[in-house]
Order: C-alpha cells, then structure tokens, then sequence
C-alpha cells in the first residue's frame, strides 16, 4: 500500500511569486494535514482538511490556502512569498482523526 | 491550550548504550492521544507509537519501549541497545480528539545522536 506522497520534493521560488505543493493521501484516508517545519520554529499546524472542506487552521496569514480534492489529495497554495516561508512542508493523512501518517515533505526555498 | 516540551536537545550516545527520551505534555481533556515520531535526515517523519489516554500500559516493540505515566504527564521513550541507525531528530506528539482540535502538537524534538 502506498504511503503519503508528495509532490515536488524540492521547489525554489523568488519572492513575491506563488508556490503550490501537493499532497496525496494513503488510500481511503480522508483527512489531510499540513505543518509547515521551518529552521528554529519548530513543526507548525498549517491547516487541516476532511472530506473536502477545510476544518481547522493553524495562526498563519491568508495568503497560505489550500483545498482537498474529491479523490481526497491536497494542494497547499502559499501567495507573496516571503523569504521566511522557507520551510519544509509536511503532508499527513488520517483516517479517523488521529493518527497521522507523513509523507516526505517538499522542502520550499525562497529567494 | 496544549503543550508538549521536550527538556533534552541533544543527546549523544555511543552504540550500544540505552538511551531515554524524555516528554512532558499539558492538556486540559481527558481524552488524546500522544505520539513518537522519529525524523531522518532525509526529513520524513516516521510514525513510531500512539498511545491513547486511557491506556496507561507501557509498550514494547524491539528495541524500543514507551513509558506513559498520566500521573506525571509524561511519554517517555526508551531506545535499548542504541545503533547508529538510530541518529535521528525524535518528536513527541499530542492530539486531541475533540473535532477541530485533531492537529498534532508537536515538542522541539530530540536530536539524538549515536556514535559507532
């Protein structure tokens, strides 16, 4: 059974453009989370989605969105980037709200 | 609000030593659950144990076993026989149950390191 996939693994941007990062879930898992992990700060609850609508999001600004998709993957969306949006973003999905799986993260570098 | 703090930074240990991780979590529920996760270089975080509040046995899996003691708010980890395999960044995690509050909370992690 295949795990947590994400998509790309690396991805530099240049300030002020938008990047988007992509997440597919373990099969039949419904929820999808993102944290963002980025130097000093720790891994950080970005937004979490289940069943198609977003249920919860972490203290990030607007300009870092997402949606989940009908087959359940996830984009994660982050407009105007900034330098410190440099990060690795992790995906995970659950299927009961609890355990949560990661995938391998895409490593964002801003410039 | 929930906490997770994880005391140690960095530890290093020659092979072969055992080696405990130490956690230590805040909550006001009575329903969580709580994590170890375990992060290579390679940045992926691999999924170790959860544990629910209700279940105060210890476990045991290989060379690895928890201690959960609701008494102390602690989940500590215990690496038996350390390998350099086992140099990694370690996680502790709580999660509620509670709808919208299922996000992980994440500790600062442990950089554990073990020298051949």
């Amino acid at each position: 059974e295949a795990g947590v996939t994400q998509s790309p693994t690396h991805l530099i941007k240049t300030r002020g453009q938008q990047a988007t990062l992509r997440c597919s879930p373990i099969s039949g898992h419904t929820s999808v989370y993102w944290y963002q992990q980025a130097l000093g700060l720790g891994l950080q609850f970005l937004l979490w989605y289940d069943e198609g609508e977003e249920r919860n999001r972490g203290n990030f600004p607007p300009r870092f969105s997402g949606r989940q998709f009908p087959n359940y993957s996830s984009e994660l969306n982050v407009n105007a980037l900034e330098l410190e949006d440099s990060a690795l973003y992790l995906c995970a999905s659950s299927l009961e709200r609890v355990s949560a799986f990661f995938g391998q993260g895409t490593r964002l570098t801003v410039v | 609000a929930q906490k997770v703090t994880q005391a140690q930074t960095e530890i290093s240990v020659v092979e072969k030593e055992d080696v405990t991780l130490d956690c230590v979590y805040e909550t006001r529920d009575t329903t969580y659950y709580l994590f170890w996760y375990k992060q290579p270089p390679s940045g992926e975080l691999v999924f170790l144990i959860r544990r629910n509040s209700f279940d105060e046995q210890n476990e045991i899996s290989g060379r690895y076993s928890w201690n959960f003691q609701k008494s102390t708010s602690s989940f500590n980890f215990t690496i038996t026989a350390s390998q350099v395999v086992d140099s990694a960044v370690y996680f502790c995690a709580l999660s509620l149950y509670t709808g919208a509050n299922s996000k992980l909370t994440f500790g600062k992690g442990i950089t554990l390191s073990v020298r051949p």
